[in-house]
């Protein structure tokens, strides 16, 4: 089962900054928050991950409260082509085997 | 710097058939990993191959298998396919890092 909770759906008008939330309160010490989302059919594609300090890159930012029970995904200038099902998974870093289990995720729908 | 290539794209096969699908991998990436995802059970974890090994499976019958070659290029096979195998199977290849680069995807399609 899927260790993290998020909304089912949300909308952010275009231009906007989208927020999504994460809820993973069971975390462990070394387990790292990772984000991916799923445009309709495609393959998902990797956003972001972090472990406890904020991190940003080219797509969004990630910030994770202190106590690492929650995170928020912030796209900063939503555009159409965000719509998608957006992925929060915990997951222990590295590339020991593990894989990803992915929740039913947040579906962000971009309005114009 | 190419991605993870899944071949084919679309696939229709009959019931009782067997099905091959194959991945390369984002070049130096040595891990690979299977996921099928269908409407009524999302994304699921299939297995995962590192250097020719398999070091996790998922939770799906002995129908589904797979393999790596030394190039780290992988295939998946399902044999006696059922209409319930009908899916999108994603395969994704990881850094040492961790994160996982997944493909487009094949469409399996069983009639």
């Amino acid at each position: 089962d899927a260790k993290t909770t998020q909304p089912t759906s949300m909308d952010c008008a275009e231009g906007r900054a989208a927020n999504l939330p994460c809820n993973h309160s069971t975390i462990s010490g070394n387990e790292y928050v990772y984000w991916y989302r799923q445009i309709h059919s495609q393959g998902p594609q990797y956003i972001i991950h972090g472990l406890k300090n904020n991190e940003t890159n080219e797509m969004a930012s990630l910030i994770i409260t202190e106590d690492r029970k929650s995170s928020t995904l912030i796209l900063p200038h939503a555009t159409l082509r965000d719509t998608a099902v957006y992925y929060c998974i915990v997951r222990v870093d590295g590339n020991y085997g593990q894989n990803f289990v992915f929740g039913p995720g947040t579906r962000l729908s971009v309005l114009p | 710097k190419a991605g993870v290539t899944q071949t084919p794209r679309y696939l229709i096969k009959t019931r009782g058939q067997q099905v091959t699908l194959s991945c390369s991998p984002i070049s130096g990436h040595r891990s690979v990993s299977w996921y099928q995802q269908t409407p009524g059970q999302g994304l699921q974890f299939l297995f995962e191959y590192f250097s020719e090994t398999q070091r996790n499976k998922g939770n799906f019958p002995g129908r589904f298998s797979g393999r790596q070659f030394s190039n780290s290029r992988s295939e998946m096979n399902v044999s006696t396919l059922e209409l319930g195998d009908s899916a999108l199977y994603l395969c994704a290849s990881s850094t040492t890092r961790g994160e996982a680069f997944f493909g487009q995807g094949t469409r399996l399609t069983v009639v």
